[in-house]
């Protein structure tokens, strides 16, 4: 059962648009939501997470929107650059440390 | 801080043979480890969640006996692949908490496995 869904697939933006990543889950348990940047053969990299007592939270570029009537958390990167082209990840995990449930992936690509 | 490490990078190994990947916490004692599979354009799968001296927990459909995982100290976890096919060809990504109550995961850089 896919416990987090996320939208789209991928996504083209011009340089200095912005990127919208959206990610829906399922579970009302899960009180850790964190987003993942990942370039081609390397390792995901935390980019900025938010907890469910939040409905934002921001970090230079990056900022995640939660709604937890909505059970939806999206990511918003500002003024995107080429160098943002990536695959992202949104995932959510259960109370102390729990495993990492992970939605699809977004391949962004940012064009100059 | 907080920096994984996995070794190798890739790795190419024959069909029936075994391969072991490291995987390391450089700057920290790491409670928890996690091993993930990600195959091409596809999304993290984890395999199992190793705790320090226990047994490893793998997610359903993972075969323990084929993925070996010894989690030896609380900074190192390795993760066996036995007579490896060319169907466990895939990017294997470990991750480590620092604390059991940490929600955040530190991921390692990855090991490119193909088998021929």
């Amino acid at each position: 059962q896919q416990q987090v869904k996320q939208s789209p697939q991928s996504l083209i933006v011009q340089k200095g648009g912005i990127s919208i990543i959206n990610c829906a889950y399922e579970n009302t348990a899960f009180d850790y939501f964190p987003w993942y940047q990942q370039f081609p053969g390397k390792g995901p990299a935390l980019l900025i997470a938010i907890r469910p007592d939040v409905s934002e939270k921001k970090e230079g570029r990056f900022t995640i929107s939660f709604n937890k009537s909505a059970k939806q958390f999206s990511l918003h990167i500002m003024d995107s650059q080429p160098g943002d082209s990536a695959t992202y990840f949104c995932a959510a995990s259960y109370p102390q440390g729990g495993k990492l449930i992970f939605g699809q992936g977004t391949e962004l690509s940012v064009k100059p | 801080g907080a920096v994984v490490s996995q070794h190798p990078s890739w790795v190419i190994c024959k069909s029936g043979t075994s391969v072991k990947i490291e995987c390391r916490s450089l700057d920290f004692q790491a409670t928890t480890m996690f091993w993930y599979r990600q195959f091409p354009k596809q999304s993290l799968m984890l395999m199992a969640t190793s705790n320090e001296g226990s047994k490893a927990t793998y997610a359903q459909g993972v075969e323990k006996d084929k993925f070996l995982i010894n989690h030896a100290s609380l900074t190192l976890s390795t993760l066996t692949v036995t007579s490896a096919h060319p169907e466990d060809s895939s990017f294997y990504i470990c991750s480590a908490t620092r604390d059991s109550l940490d929600a955040e995961q530190y991921f390692g850089p990855g090991t490119r496995l193909t088998v021929t």
